[in-house]
């Protein structure tokens, strides 16, 4: 069974950092690409940014580039998304997504549960 | 950035009885296009991809059509489980990126 699950969420100030990981399994990990969609309470889904399996090609949504970093561990199964200079606006459900091919485009499934990050003073 | 704009916001729909749900592109996306349900509480699953494709244990009263810029989801007859969010999604301009419609919500009427 494929799962996939996310941590490293908190609650964080504005302008500090974190760094989400996603733990992969039940697949081989470096046959597929990999995303990061978002989720603000009570609102709709946000790509953030994708991966290919080989890190070859990366794509940042225009909200987070220059400010967050996607990147993978094939040897580790696992998925990251470091995030620095954090905003309000970043509070956000973060969901790890396996994309159905090894180039970065593509559909999503399955996705994760998801972990919360909460950006406030 | 290709824009997804779906529509209607919101849909009242009584079970039993068909639902049509709308997604439109700014630009052609060719069948680059996915379909997911999320109901509340959970992670969105997917139900179509390349427009038209049932993603593997997806009941057949779901079907997808359309390609370019217009896309239909429909529901043929609504069961109690399949009131919840649908979203599309382009995966056709990357790199550098894919992009979600903002929602469809699906209510008992």
């Amino acid at each position: 069974e494929v799962q996939l699950v996310e941590s490293g969420g908190g609650l964080v100030q504005p302008g500090r950092s974190l760094r989400l990981s996603c733990a992969a399994s039940g697949f081989t990990f470096d046959d597929y690409a990999m995303h990061w969609v978002r989720q603000a309470p009570g609102k709709g889904l946000e790509w953030v940014s994708g991966i290919s399996w080989n890190s070859g090609s990366i794509g940042y949504a225009d909200s987070v580039k220059g400010r967050f970093t996607i990147s993978r561990d094939n040897a580790k199964n696992s998925l990251y998304l470091q995030m620095n200079s954090l905003r309000a606006e970043d509070t956000a459900l973060y969901y790890c997504a396996k994309s159905h091919s090894v180039g970065a485009g593509g559909w999503f499934d399955p996705w994760g549960q998801g972990t919360l990050v909460t950006v406030s003073s | 950035e290709i824009v997804m704009t779906q529509s209607p916001a919101t849909l009242s729909v009584s079970p039993g009885e068909r639902a049509t749900l709308s997604c439109r592109a700014s630009q052609s996306v060719s069948s680059n296009l996915a379909w997911y349900q999320q109901k509340p509480g959970q992670a969105p699953r997917l139900l179509i991809y390349g427009a038209s494709t049932r993603a593997t244990g997806i009941p057949a009263r779901f079907s997808g059509s359309g390609s370019g810029t217009e896309f239909t989801l429909t529901i043929s007859s609504l069961q109690s489980e399949d009131f919840a969010v649908y979203y599309c999604q382009q995966y056709n301009n990357w790199p550098p990126e894919v992009t979600f419609g903002q929602g469809t919500k699906v209510e008992i009427k």
